[in-house]
């Protein structure tokens, strides 16, 4: 089936560091969304995007959906510690209703 | 409280004894779906269903039985385990199938060791 590459596929960096992540597609999605999974815990939807070039915060974190609609990247800035967890993408297609979740992003934030 | 519950958390067989996973949800949500995640492959559809007794094939069916009788739930039954379905399951729902999936919920997981 069809699958989201996400980079980088872990981090390790340092309470304070900004972080920067993105997924890319060979097709083109309507809508892109990013989760947090927490340790132990089911994923959870930090920002949906809805239109090319759209750029839209929650707190620290920005996410932007790409011009050519093939990819998608989420900025934190400033991490602490509960920014542990893995980061997933994820591309809806409206043709197939289909929601396809990329490979994830592992964070460690260290002290 | 609206929550989708997976039972069991943890969940240790032997290969070709059958099992069912349960999920549950309390948000009268028409769609729920099963996913599994394996490291560096992210979450993969297994099964979906838009409605009661209409289900759905995802990307990785292979191996896995679904029924939906009852709008709140959606079990996942391996009728025969193999080591390769050794895996970190998830159960979701949603009011409007995938194109709801902003309001996309999540169980807690459930982890599959076949041995």
């Amino acid at each position: 089936g069809q699958q989201l590459n996400q980079s980088p596929q872990s981090m390790f960096i340092q309470e304070g560091e900004d972080v920067s992540m993105n997924c890319t597609s060979s097709s083109i999605f309507n809508t892109w969304l990013w989760y947090k999974q927490d340790p132990g815990e089911g994923p959870v939807l930090l920002i949906a995007l809805y239109k090319a070039g759209e750029l839209t915060s929650n707190g620290r974190l920005t996410a932007q959906f790409g011009i050519t609609r093939k990819d998608s990247f989420l900025n934190i800035s400033a991490s602490i510690p509960s920014d542990v967890g893995i980061y997933f993408c994820a591309g809806l297609d409206f043709n197939t209703d289909k929601l396809i979740f990329g490979t994830g992003t592992r964070l460690q934030v260290f002290p | 409280e609206a929550q989708v519950t997976q039972n069991p958390r943890y969940l240790i067989t032997v290969t070709g004894k059958k099992l069912t996973v349960t999920c549950s949800q309390n948000m009268n949500h028409e769609y729920m779906s099963w996913y599994r995640q394996d490291p560096g492959l992210g979450l993969r559809q297994i099964y979906y269903s838009m409605n009661v007794e209409v289900t759905d094939k995802g990307d990785v069916p292979e191996g896995y039985k679904v029924s939906r009788k009852e709008k709140r739930n959606f079990p996942l039954i391996l009728e025969s385990p193999s080591p390769n379905q050794t895996s970190l399951y998830f159960c979701a729902s949603s009011l409007w199938g995938a194109r709801g999936a902003e309001k996309l919920f999540f169980g807690s997981g459930t982890q599959l060791s076949v041995l």
